[in-house]
């Protein structure tokens, strides 16, 4: 049963560019949580979404930062007109329950804008 | 709102030593998770320990183990008979209870910065 899957693990974007970072949440899993890391500090909740669902974003800035969990597919953390603050790793979380409290995370995307 | 604070930003032992990293947090709730994740350089985030805040036995997991203060709000690791494969990040972490709102936010301290010397 593989793990969280996270890519790319390192990606390197211009500033005015986007950036697109994926997740595939364990097997049987429909919960996924994505949470930022600066260097130095803790992880900052960004967001929780279910299967077609964003369940709260409450953590995400209001602009340029959007984020999916298609039916199909990865859940998408999207990141346009990436500026130099937004360079931090990425990671992303699932869960099997809607309230576990076990979250199993991948390795993270770590983002380098220049 | 919830805050972990972690005033260890980085501790040093022998291998084969014990250590102890603190973790303090500050709640109005009465029922909740604490853990602690290890992060390696590899950067993937591992869960050590978890803690159910209505339990009043320590949580342990082989060679590590928690006190756990509920009054006064600390949670500290112990890593008994450390190696080298100990050498990470050590985050704290807050999480509500399943029955409060928002209950699946993890709320991180900074971190320790732990290292295992041959």
């Amino acid at each position: 049963n593989a793990g969280v899957m996270q890519n790319p693990r390192h990606l390197v974007r211009r500033r005015g560019q986007e950036a697109r970072l994926r997740c595939s949440p364990m097997k049987g899993h429909s919960h996924v949580y994505w949470y930022r890391q600066l260097p130095e500090e803790g992880l900052k909740f960004m967001v929780y979404l279910q299967k077609e669902n964003i369940i709260d974003e409450s953590g995400m800035p209001k602009e340029r930062f959007s984020a999916e969990f298609p039916k199909e597919g990865p859940s998408i953390l999207r990141i346009q007109q990436v500026v130099r603050g937004d360079s931090a790793a990425y990671f992303c979380a699932s869960s099997r329950l809607r309230y576990g409290e076990k979250l199993f995370f991948g390795s993270g995307t770590q983002l380098s804008v220049l | 709102a919830q805050t972990v604070t972690q005033s260890q930003p980085e501790m040093s032992v022998q291998e084969a030593e014990t250590v102890t990293l603190s973790c303090t947090y500050d709640t109005s709730e009465s029922n909740y998770y604490l853990f602690w994740y290890k992060q390696p350089p590899s950067r993937q985030m591992i869960l050590v320990i978890r803690q159910e805040a209505y339990k009043q036995q320590n949580a342990t997991e082989n060679r590590f183990s928690v006190n756990f203060q509920k009054a006064a709000k600390s949670f500290s690791l112990k890593i008994s008979d450390s190696q080298l494969g100990d050498t990470a990040m050590y985050f704290c972490a807050f999480m509500k209870h399943a029955s409060a709102d928002s209950n699946y936010q993890l709320i991180w301290g900074a971190g320790t910065k732990l290292i295992i010397k041959p």
